[in-house]
Protein backbone atom coordinates (compact mmCIF):
# COMPACT_ATOMS: atom_id res chain seq x y z
CA UNK A 1 0.00 0.00 0.00
CA UNK A 2 1.79 3.16 -0.82
CA UNK A 3 0.94 5.76 1.25
CA UNK A 4 2.35 9.03 -1.24
CA UNK A 5 1.50 8.73 -4.66
CA UNK A 6 2.89 11.53 -7.40
CA UNK A 7 0.94 9.91 -10.02
CA UNK A 8 2.81 12.28 -12.50
CA UNK A 9 5.97 10.42 -13.53
CA UNK A 10 6.80 13.28 -16.06
CA UNK A 11 6.33 16.89 -16.85
CA UNK A 12 7.62 19.25 -19.24
CA UNK A 13 7.07 22.74 -19.10
CA UNK A 14 8.35 25.97 -21.02
CA UNK A 15 10.49 28.17 -19.34
CA UNK A 16 8.83 31.20 -17.80
CA UNK A 17 5.85 29.23 -17.04
CA UNK A 18 4.44 27.72 -14.27
CA UNK A 19 5.33 24.14 -13.34
CA UNK A 20 2.75 22.17 -10.87
CA UNK A 21 4.01 19.17 -9.29
CA UNK A 22 0.93 16.78 -7.38
CA UNK A 23 1.17 14.23 -4.53
CA UNK A 24 -2.14 12.37 -2.34
CA UNK A 25 -1.45 10.68 0.56
CA UNK A 26 -3.46 7.71 2.30
CA UNK A 27 -1.98 8.12 5.43
CA UNK A 28 -4.23 10.94 7.83
CA UNK A 29 -1.50 10.90 10.80
CA UNK A 30 0.98 12.40 8.37
CA UNK A 31 1.11 16.02 9.59
CA UNK A 32 4.09 17.24 8.24
CA UNK A 33 4.93 17.17 4.55
CA UNK A 34 8.43 17.87 2.32
CA UNK A 35 9.58 18.56 -1.47
CA UNK A 36 13.10 17.55 -2.34
CA UNK A 37 14.67 17.85 -5.56
CA UNK A 38 17.25 15.58 -6.90
CA UNK A 39 19.68 15.83 -10.06
CA UNK A 40 21.16 12.89 -11.60
CA UNK A 41 24.38 11.48 -10.15
CA UNK A 42 23.44 13.68 -6.94
CA UNK A 43 21.18 13.44 -3.48
CA UNK A 44 18.26 14.64 -3.09
CA UNK A 45 18.00 18.29 -1.70
CA UNK A 46 15.89 19.69 0.66
CA UNK A 47 13.11 22.49 -1.01
CA UNK A 48 10.28 23.19 0.71
CA UNK A 49 8.38 21.96 3.51
CA UNK A 50 4.90 22.48 5.46
CA UNK A 51 3.31 21.77 8.72
CA UNK A 52 -0.39 20.67 8.50
CA UNK A 53 -1.35 23.71 10.42
CA UNK A 54 -0.64 26.02 7.47
CA UNK A 55 -2.45 25.52 3.87
CA UNK A 56 0.26 27.01 2.11
CA UNK A 57 3.99 27.82 2.63
CA UNK A 58 5.81 30.25 0.34
CA UNK A 59 9.91 30.24 -0.98
CA UNK A 60 10.81 32.22 -3.54
CA UNK A 61 9.60 31.11 -7.00
CA UNK A 62 8.43 27.89 -4.79
CA UNK A 63 5.31 27.69 -3.33
CA UNK A 64 3.75 24.22 -1.73
CA UNK A 65 -0.06 24.32 -1.10
CA UNK A 66 -1.88 21.83 1.28
CA UNK A 67 -5.13 20.53 1.35
CA UNK A 68 -5.86 18.15 4.40
CA UNK A 69 -9.43 17.25 3.37
CA UNK A 70 -8.61 15.71 -0.33
CA UNK A 71 -4.78 14.93 1.44
CA UNK A 72 -3.32 16.75 -1.54
CA UNK A 73 -0.30 18.83 -1.48
CA UNK A 74 0.83 20.59 -4.92
CA UNK A 75 4.40 22.29 -5.56
CA UNK A 76 3.94 25.76 -7.91
CA UNK A 77 7.21 26.40 -9.35
CA UNK A 78 6.84 30.14 -10.75
CA UNK A 79 8.76 31.19 -12.95
CA UNK A 80 10.01 27.84 -14.38
CA UNK A 81 13.73 27.36 -15.33
CA UNK A 82 15.81 25.17 -16.67
CA UNK A 83 17.79 24.81 -14.09
CA UNK A 84 14.89 23.42 -12.42
CA UNK A 85 15.02 19.93 -14.26
CA UNK A 86 14.90 17.43 -12.14
CA UNK A 87 13.51 14.87 -10.08
CA UNK A 88 11.15 15.92 -7.24
CA UNK A 89 9.98 13.56 -4.43
CA UNK A 90 7.34 14.62 -2.37
CA UNK A 91 7.57 12.85 1.36
CA UNK A 92 5.41 13.35 4.29
CA UNK A 93 6.05 12.44 8.23
CA UNK A 94 4.27 11.88 11.28
CA UNK A 95 5.82 14.80 13.21
CA UNK A 96 8.72 17.00 12.05
CA UNK A 97 10.74 13.87 12.77
CA UNK A 98 11.81 13.81 8.87
CA UNK A 99 13.60 11.17 8.82
CA UNK A 100 10.98 8.47 8.98
CA UNK A 101 9.15 9.95 5.96
CA UNK A 102 7.44 8.48 3.47
CA UNK A 103 8.51 8.75 -0.05
CA UNK A 104 6.38 9.22 -3.38
CA UNK A 105 8.13 7.74 -6.63
CA UNK A 106 9.01 11.47 -7.67
CA UNK A 107 8.46 13.25 -10.76
CA UNK A 108 10.88 14.55 -13.28
CA UNK A 109 10.15 17.56 -14.62
CA UNK A 110 11.78 19.07 -17.70
CA UNK A 111 11.82 22.98 -18.27
CA UNK A 112 12.52 23.76 -22.01
CA UNK A 113 14.14 26.76 -23.12
CA UNK B 1 26.74 23.16 5.11
CA UNK B 2 25.82 19.66 6.45
CA UNK B 3 28.49 17.24 4.34
CA UNK B 4 27.25 13.58 4.03
CA UNK B 5 29.76 11.17 2.11
CA UNK B 6 29.22 7.95 0.26
CA UNK B 7 32.60 6.57 0.17
CA UNK B 8 31.76 4.73 -3.32
CA UNK B 9 29.64 6.30 -6.21
CA UNK B 10 29.86 2.98 -8.09
CA UNK B 11 30.22 -0.83 -7.07
CA UNK B 12 29.75 -4.11 -8.83
CA UNK B 13 29.53 -7.37 -6.28
CA UNK B 14 29.49 -10.96 -6.74
CA UNK B 15 25.89 -12.78 -5.70
CA UNK B 16 27.02 -14.12 -2.17
CA UNK B 17 29.37 -11.73 -1.46
CA UNK B 18 29.38 -9.80 1.63
CA UNK B 19 28.70 -5.98 0.69
CA UNK B 20 29.81 -2.67 3.05
CA UNK B 21 28.82 0.73 1.93
CA UNK B 22 30.12 3.31 4.31
CA UNK B 23 28.98 6.68 5.55
CA UNK B 24 30.17 9.76 6.98
CA UNK B 25 28.37 12.94 8.21
CA UNK B 26 30.27 15.77 9.45
CA UNK B 27 27.55 18.17 11.18
CA UNK B 28 27.21 15.90 14.35
CA UNK B 29 23.43 14.91 13.90
CA UNK B 30 21.98 12.12 15.89
CA UNK B 31 19.99 10.68 13.45
CA UNK B 32 21.42 8.83 10.45
CA UNK B 33 19.31 6.97 7.67
CA UNK B 34 20.00 4.27 4.80
CA UNK B 35 17.44 4.88 1.72
CA UNK B 36 17.09 2.39 -1.67
CA UNK B 37 15.99 4.58 -4.51
CA UNK B 38 14.62 1.83 -7.40
CA UNK B 39 12.46 3.06 -10.50
CA UNK B 40 8.83 3.42 -9.58
CA UNK B 41 9.02 2.51 -6.00
CA UNK B 42 10.74 6.00 -5.21
CA UNK B 43 13.15 6.19 -1.56
CA UNK B 44 12.23 3.00 0.67
CA UNK B 45 13.83 3.21 4.42
CA UNK B 46 15.94 0.25 5.17
CA UNK B 47 17.53 1.12 8.60
CA UNK B 48 18.07 3.91 11.11
CA UNK B 49 20.08 4.80 13.69
CA UNK B 50 19.27 7.69 16.56
CA UNK B 51 22.28 7.53 18.30
CA UNK B 52 25.58 5.24 18.41
CA UNK B 53 25.11 1.57 18.99
CA UNK B 54 21.34 1.71 18.17
CA UNK B 55 19.33 1.00 15.29
CA UNK B 56 16.00 0.46 14.32
CA UNK B 57 14.48 -1.37 11.29
CA UNK B 58 13.00 0.52 8.25
CA UNK B 59 10.09 -0.34 6.07
CA UNK B 60 12.12 -2.96 4.26
CA UNK B 61 15.16 -4.48 6.39
CA UNK B 62 15.19 -7.84 5.31
CA UNK B 63 18.43 -8.85 3.81
CA UNK B 64 20.31 -5.97 5.35
CA UNK B 65 21.85 -4.84 8.42
CA UNK B 66 23.84 -1.41 9.93
CA UNK B 67 26.73 -0.66 12.27
CA UNK B 68 26.65 2.91 14.11
CA UNK B 69 29.77 2.60 16.16
CA UNK B 70 31.12 6.30 15.98
CA UNK B 71 28.02 9.12 15.98
CA UNK B 72 29.83 10.47 12.25
CA UNK B 73 29.48 6.59 10.89
CA UNK B 74 26.94 4.56 9.84
CA UNK B 75 27.52 1.67 7.97
CA UNK B 76 25.08 -0.64 5.76
CA UNK B 77 25.72 -4.37 5.36
CA UNK B 78 24.89 -6.70 2.92
CA UNK B 79 25.21 -10.00 4.57
CA UNK B 80 24.76 -11.80 1.07
CA UNK B 81 24.12 -9.70 -1.73
CA UNK B 82 22.04 -10.95 -4.38
CA UNK B 83 20.65 -9.46 -7.59
CA UNK B 84 17.42 -7.68 -6.03
CA UNK B 85 19.37 -5.81 -4.09
CA UNK B 86 20.93 -4.15 -7.29
CA UNK B 87 19.63 -0.13 -6.61
CA UNK B 88 20.81 3.08 -5.56
CA UNK B 89 21.73 3.41 -1.99
CA UNK B 90 20.99 6.69 -0.16
CA UNK B 91 22.25 7.76 3.09
CA UNK B 92 21.34 10.53 5.01
CA UNK B 93 21.74 12.62 8.19
CA UNK B 94 19.59 15.39 10.14
CA UNK B 95 19.29 16.43 13.36
CA UNK B 96 15.80 16.73 13.24
CA UNK B 97 14.38 18.03 10.16
CA UNK B 98 15.16 17.75 7.11
CA UNK B 99 17.62 15.14 5.79
CA UNK B 100 20.68 16.20 4.01
CA UNK B 101 21.76 13.28 1.32
CA UNK B 102 25.09 12.03 0.48
CA UNK B 103 25.36 11.04 -3.06
CA UNK B 104 24.25 8.05 -3.40
CA UNK B 105 25.95 4.74 -4.22
CA UNK B 106 25.01 2.95 -7.09
CA UNK B 107 25.21 -1.13 -6.41
CA UNK B 108 25.02 -3.63 -9.10
CA UNK B 109 25.08 -7.19 -7.87
CA UNK B 110 25.78 -9.61 -10.76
Amino acid sequence: DQQVKQNSPSLSVQEGRISILNCDYTNSMFDYFLWYKKYPAEGPTFLISISSIKDKNEDGRFTVFLNKSAKHLSLHIVPSQPGDSAVYFCAASVGTNAGKSTFGDGTTLTVKP
Amino acid sequence: DVKVTQSSRYLVKRTGEKVFLECVQDMDHENMFWYRQDPGLGLRLIYFSYDVKMKEKGDIPEGYSVSREKKERFSLILESASTNQTSMYLCASTQNSPLHFGNGTRLTVT
